[in-house]
């Protein structure tokens, strides 16, 4: 079946460490992106990439490296220098044309011990 | 500055009504697309609706319907025969200009449905 897997589903992480989450779609989407979400929050955007090898920060990039070596595949790199870390993470994934709607993982949900 | 604003506070709808959900929103471009998605407590994103800029007509997907006034800025979303399935957080997004891969979304509504 097509879509988009995140992984793990959740994550803990001691402070001072690096963490990658993972994203996957078979979608043949252009577009990725990833979400943070804390709670009782909107969704804020982290970063996004229109085509391989290509992305841009979002609103709170900070804290957070991704890579888009492959169409597929959009890690999320949450590093040491993020001051809270913990949340929910959600990846999407859309095809460039005006009117097609995102695609959601499941999410992973973060916390920091 | 803020692209999509949902202010509504958490609402309580009794099973089989209809609910409203607001969303108003900010952007110069002329050609734009809206969506609304659903996040049960679960949490996956769960597509409902989309609206374009350019769409004289209402959108609507079963039991949801876009109220699109474009004067307004408006594109409030509304879920008739409410169900107790429907409890969930609804968001509304933005997606700006053709070419411009960017969402943008609000940050929700609480809804509760009562039997």
């Amino acid at each position: 079946d097509g879509g988009i897997t995140q992984s793990p589903k959740y994550l803990f992480r001691k402070e001072g460490q690096n963490v990658t989450l993972s994203c996957e779609q078979n979608l043949n989407h252009d577009a990725m992106y990833w979400y943070r979400q804390d709670p009782g929050q909107g969704l804020r955007l982290i970063y996004y990439s229109q085509i391989v090898n290509d992305f841009q920060k979002g609103d709170i990039a900070e804290g957070y490296s991704v890579s888009r070596e492959k169409k597929e595949s959009f890690p999320l790199t949450v590093t040491s220098a993020q001051k809270n870390p913990t949340a929910f993470y959600l990846c999407a994934s859309r095809e460039t044309d005006l009117s097609t709607e995102a695609f959601f993982g499941q999410g992973t949900r973060l916390t920091v011990v | 500055a803020q692209k999509i604003t949902q202010t509504q506070p958490g609402m309580f709808v009794q099973e089989k009504e209809a609910v409203t959900l607001d969303c108003t929103y900010d952007t110069s471009d002329q050609s734009y697309g809206l969506f609304w998605y659903k996040q049960p407590s679960s949490g996956e994103m769960i597509f409902l609706i989309y609206q374009g800029s350019y769409d004289e007509q209402n959108a609507t997907e079963g039991r949801y319907s876009l109220n699109f006034q474009k004067a307004r800025k408006s594109a409030n979303l509304v879920i008739s025969a409410s169900q107790l399935g429907d409890s969930a957080m609804y968001f509304c997004a933005m997606r700006e200009g053709y070419g411009n891969n960017r969402l943008a979304f609000g940050k929700g509504n609480q809804v509760v449905v009562i039997p």
